[in-house]
């Protein structure tokens, strides 16, 4: 069975300050990891996501994340955020058949 | 392009009565559309997966008769709540995939529900 922990529920932070949020996993296969965004009242929006190859992934807006295999990890980062990034955040994980395994989500509240 | 709509995108009910919420993928042909729901600043917990022209197969704990999914095209499905109760109330998303898609899941805008 696979699993995702996101540990901060919370992640408040100023303007043009860096921030992580950060995704631990459990799978006992081979994983595909993905970072989507949640705007109020909204569906999700993939960010990102990491199949193969590089284990550094960047999306067009500035956010990156590390598949950690050792550390069983796909933290998220972004050297300087904006008052346009607060939203809430969710890591996941496929399986083979194609299902999405969801953590906790991370709400980020960048403050002005 | 892998855009996925949802329609009504907020709809109130009264208790007892059904409602159905319609899911679309409207440039690509869903093979597979998934059900989540959502409670307030929550995670989103499957309730279900359609295959087109298969029976829904539900996750434990889903009533499959209180919800009612019809995937009868490559491009909609289908959610009905019947006989809605208040704590029916949520936020209900969809996701669609296929293979013109690499499987992954696009996601709908969602649907917020309230039984009064």
């Amino acid at each position: 069975a696979q699993s995702v922990t996101q540990l901060d529920s919370q992640v408040p932070v100023f303007e043009e300050a860096p921030v992580e949020l950060r995704c631990n996993y459990s799978s006992s296969v081979s994983v595909y990891l993905f970072w989507y965004v949640q705007y109020p009242n909204q569906g999700l929006q993939l960010l990102l996501k990491y199949l193969s190859g590089s284990t550094l992934v960047e999306s067009i807006n500035g956010f990156e994340a590390e598949f950690n295999k050792s550390q069983t990890s796909f933290h998220l980062r972004k050297p300087s955020v904006h008052i346009s990034d607060t939203a809430e955040y969710f890591c996941a994980v496929r399986n083979a058949g194609n299902m999405l395994t969801f953590g906790g989500g991370t709400r980020l509240m960048v403050k002005p | 392009g892998a855009v996925v709509s949802q329609h009504p995108s907020w709809v109130i009910c009264k208790s007892g009565t059904s409602v159905k919420i319609e899911c679309r993928s409207l440039d690509f042909q869903a093979t597979t559309m998934f059900w989540y729901r959502q409670f307030p600043k929550q995670s989103l917990m499957l309730m279900a997966t359609s295959n087109e022209g298969s029976k829904a197969t539900y996750e434990q704990g889903v009533e499959k008769d209180k919800f009612l999914i019809n995937h009868a095209s490559l491009t909609l499905s289908t959610l009905t709540v019947t006989s809605a109760h208040p704590e029916d109330s949520s936020f209900y998303i969809c996701s669609a995939s296929g293979t013109s898609v690499s499987y992954e899941q696009y996601f709908g805008p969602g649907t917020r529900l309230t039984v009064t």
